[in-house]
């Protein structure tokens, strides 16, 4: 089994929706988790890192749930720019090993 | 400005020969990482370092070696025993304290 799975999509949403979805840890050892983005054919780049407590960054909103080890993404009032791969991020804090997840794709329609 | 450098971009090789492929960082990070996408899929961890002089096996390493002979340098060999090796490759590096991971704008690897 992936340390980190993610539902792939594609999630395909009008402009000013809200789309939400998550990603599931095995690795209970994992304690840094990270949402990146990556534009096609492109590097990802760090969109959030999500604490305990749950963290928004504008219209994006990340949320832990240790218990039931799995991370949430959420964007409100989507953007035709938000149209994106978000890759779903756990670290080891003994050797900080990063597993990333497949992806989510993201598609925002006008 | 600070990054990592990734080189070449793109690559085009024969079937059977070796290729080497360069990550140079200047943010002064200990961890260096190689990831290779291939088309749709997610990021697979090829080998990574936390310090110099030292490395460690990812989960597809076969075929790969790599060297950290510098903290600022982490070059990854794509020998001729990797059976599929066109893909994207992607270096990254982070500081201590698990902050953001860097990334590199990746190479594109073909073999004819």
């Amino acid at each position: 089994r992936k340390e980190v799975e993610q539902d792939p999509g594609p999630f395909n949403v009008p402009e000013g929706a809200t789309v939400a979805f998550n990603c599931t840890y095995s690795n209970s050892a994992s304690q840094s988790f990270f949402w990146y983005r990556q534009d096609c054919r492109k590097e990802p780049k760090l969109l959030m890192s999500v604490y305990s407590s749950g963290n928004e960054d504008g219209r994006f909103t990340a949320q832990l749930n240790r218990a039931s080890q799995y991370i949430s993404l959420l964007i409100r009032d989507s953007k035709l720019s938000d149209s994106a791969t978000y890759l779903c991020v756990g670290a080891r804090p003994y050797d900080y090993k990063l597993s990333f997840g497949a992806g989510t794709t993201v598609t925002v329609r006008a | 400005d600070g990054g990592i450098t990734q080189s070449p971009k793109y690559l085009f090789r024969k079937e059977g020969q070796n290729v080497t492929l360069s990550c140079e960082q200047n943010l002064n990070h200990d961890a260096m990482y190689w990831y290779r996408q291939d088309p749709g899929q997610g990021l697979r961890l090829i080998y990574y370092s936390q310090i110099v002089n030292d490395f460690q096996k990812g989960d597809i390493a076969e075929g790969y070696s790599v060297s950290r002979e510098k903290k600022e340098s982490f070059p990854l060999t794509v020998t001729s025993a990797q059976k599929n090796p066109t893909a994207f490759y992607l270096c990254a590096s982070i500081g201590t304290g698990a902050g953001e991971l860097f990334f590199g704008e990746g190479s594109r690897l073909t073999v004819l």
